[in-house]
């Protein structure tokens, strides 16, 4: 796959419990930090983003946190299921550059 | 709703050759970026269009790499001649407004350069 070679990251968690996926990021003038999920043969697909002037948000089962005096977000999934396995980036943009930023990314693997 | 697509899935060449790459955006993103994750580094942008003009190609990697978008529609990232450091997978995402945060990704094309 294409998680080979690159020495990701790995975290490996019990289905049914909750994962918490860190990253640290550079740029302090960065406006919007956004988690990605990628699956086996697929793109990165958008799973929730946070602003930077806010320090948590919530959606389905995930929630981000921001905490921006050490520059770290996580993304914490709640009941992970065998189907959340996948590898998952953060990344950066600012208002005025559309570019996305990505991290290094972590393979998370559900063992049911 | 048709996603992002990209052709070919997959292409083997070898050095000093050329490839092209196609992206088909979702109908109506006027917004078109291609990334590329080569081996062991991270995803990293290549070039934005909007519309038909490059916006910003600041990421391309060298004069090697020669994107496209004729019309507004699909995109096309031709690499010629191939070298060896550009195996990789490269992504194309679209969005419908500038900087917005959802880009929608396509399933890469996997390069390998023999």
């Amino acid at each position: 796959g294409e998680s080979v070679g690159l020495h990701l990251p790995t975290l490996s968690v019990q289905e049914g419990d909750n994962s918490i996926i860190n990253c640290a990021y550079s740029n302090s003038a960065s406006d919007y930090f956004i988690w990605y999920k990628q699956e086996s043969g697929k793109g990165p697909q958008f799973i929730i983003d946070i602003r930077s002037n806010m320090d948590k948000r919530q959606g389905q089962r995930v929630t981000v946190l921001l905490n921006k005096t050490v520059k770290h977000l996580s993304l914490q999934i709640a009941a992970t299921q065998p189907g959340d396995s996948a590898v998952y980036f953060c990344a950066e943009m600012s208002g005025s550059n559309y570019k996305l930023t990505f991290g290094k990314g972590t393979l998370l693997t559900v063992n049911p | 709703e048709a996603g992002v697509t990209q052709f070919p899935s997959h292409s083997v060449i070898e050095k000093g050759q050329t490839v092209t790459l196609r992206c088909d955006p979702i109908s109506g993103h006027d917004n078109l970026y291609w990334y590329r994750r080569v081996m062991g580094k991270e995803i990293k942008f290549l070039l934005h269009f909007v519309k038909e003009s490059k916006q910003d190609e600041s990421g391309m990697p060298n004069n090697r790499f020669l994107a496209e978008r004729t019309g507004g529609t699909y995109s096309t990232l031709k690499v010629q001649p191939a070298e060896l450091e550009d195996s990789g997978v490269y992504f194309c995402a679209s969005s419908q407004d500038r900087g917005r945060r959802n880009q929608y990704f396509g399933p890469g094309t996997r390069l390998l350069v023999l």
